[in-house]
C-alpha cells in the first residue's frame, strides 16, 4: 500500500464548479499536510499546508484534513481555467521529516 | 525574489552514459532537496542537505547517483552509468531551514530521457 494515494483523474469540470480533490494516507503519524498544483512541464508549487486535523481557507481555495479517517481535501470554489492543472496532495510526520507525495490528480477546467 | 533555479531543462542521453543536473536555490534557504517524478507519479526524495551536508539520502541509488553541495549554495547532482528507469524529471526544491520541511520552493526540472 502506497502512503499517499490519489485518483489520478483525469477531472474535467465546467468553470464556476466547485471542485472536490480527495487524497488518503496510511501513515497515522504523519501531522503536516500539504496542497501542491503543478502545471504541466513545471515544478509543484506550494498551495497552501495545514497541521493535523482541520480546515484552513486561502481565497477560493480549502483544504480539510480528518486524521481519524486518513482522509484529506481540497476545495475549489469558482473554478477557473487557470486551475487546470495537477494537484498533488503530500504529508509528513514533522516540519523535519521527508515528504511523501501522492501521484497526483489531474485537473481540467473547461470554460 | 528569484526562484530556484535548474539546467539543463532537458536532455537526452544513451543509456550507460553520464549525466549531471545543476541547482541553485532560492537567496538564504539552507535546505536543499532532489527530487525523481516518474511520469505519472509523486515527486520522491532522493537527496537532502542542510547547507553542505547531506540530512537524508535513504532513496539515492548511490551505485549510479551522486550529489554534492559544495559552499552551502548551488547543488549538482550525477548519473552515472545512466539507465532506461533513470528516465524522469529531477526536481530541485529548497526550503527557508530544514524544520520549513512543509513549504518547500521547486524549480522547474530538468527533463531527462534515456534512450
Amino acid at each position: 500500500q502506497k502512503e499517499v494515494e490519489q485518483d489520478p483523474g483525469p477531472l474535467s469540470v465546467p468553470e464556476g464548479a466547485i471542485v472536490s480533490l480527495n487524497c488518503t494516507y496510511s501513515n497515522s503519524a504523519f501531522q503536516y499536510f500539504m496542497w501542491y498544483r503543478q502545471y504541466s512541464r513545471k515544478g509543484p508549487e506550494l498551495l497552501m499546508y495545514t497541521y493535523s486535523s482541520g480546515n484552513k481557507e486561502d481565497g477560493r481555495f480549502t483544504a480539510q484534513v480528518d486524521k481519524s479517517s486518513k482522509y484529506i481535501s481540497l476545495f475549489i470554489r469558482d473554478s477557473q481555467p487557470s486551475d487546470s492543472a495537477t494537484y498533488l496532495c503530500a504529508g509528513t510526520k514533522t516540519s523535519y521529516d521527508k515528504v511523501i507525495f501522492g501521484p497526483g490528480t489531474s485537473l481540467s477546467v473547461i470554460p | 525574489e528569484a526562484g530556484v533555479a535548474q539546467s539543463p531543462r532537458y536532455k537526452i542521453i544513451e543509456k550507460r552514459q553520464s549525466v549531471a543536473f545543476w541547482c541553485n536555490p532560492i537567496s538564504g534557504h539552507a535546505t536543499l532537496y532532489w527530487y525523481q517524478q516518474i511520469l505519472g507519479q509523486g515527486p520522491k526524495l532522493l537527496i537532502q542537505f542542510q547547507n553542505n551536508g547531506v540530512v537524508d539520502d535513504s532513496q539515492l541509488p548511490k551505485d549510479r547517483f551522486s550529489a554534492e553541495r559544495l559552499k552551502g549554495v548551488d547543488s549538482t547532482l550525477k548519473i552515472q552509468p545512466a539507465k532506461l528507469e533513470d528516465s524522469a524529471v529531477y526536481l530541485c526544491a529548497s526550503s527557508l531551514v530544514m524544520g520549513d520541511g512543509y513549504e518547500q520552493y521547486f524549480g522547474p526540472g530538468t527533463r531527462l530521457t534515456v534512450t
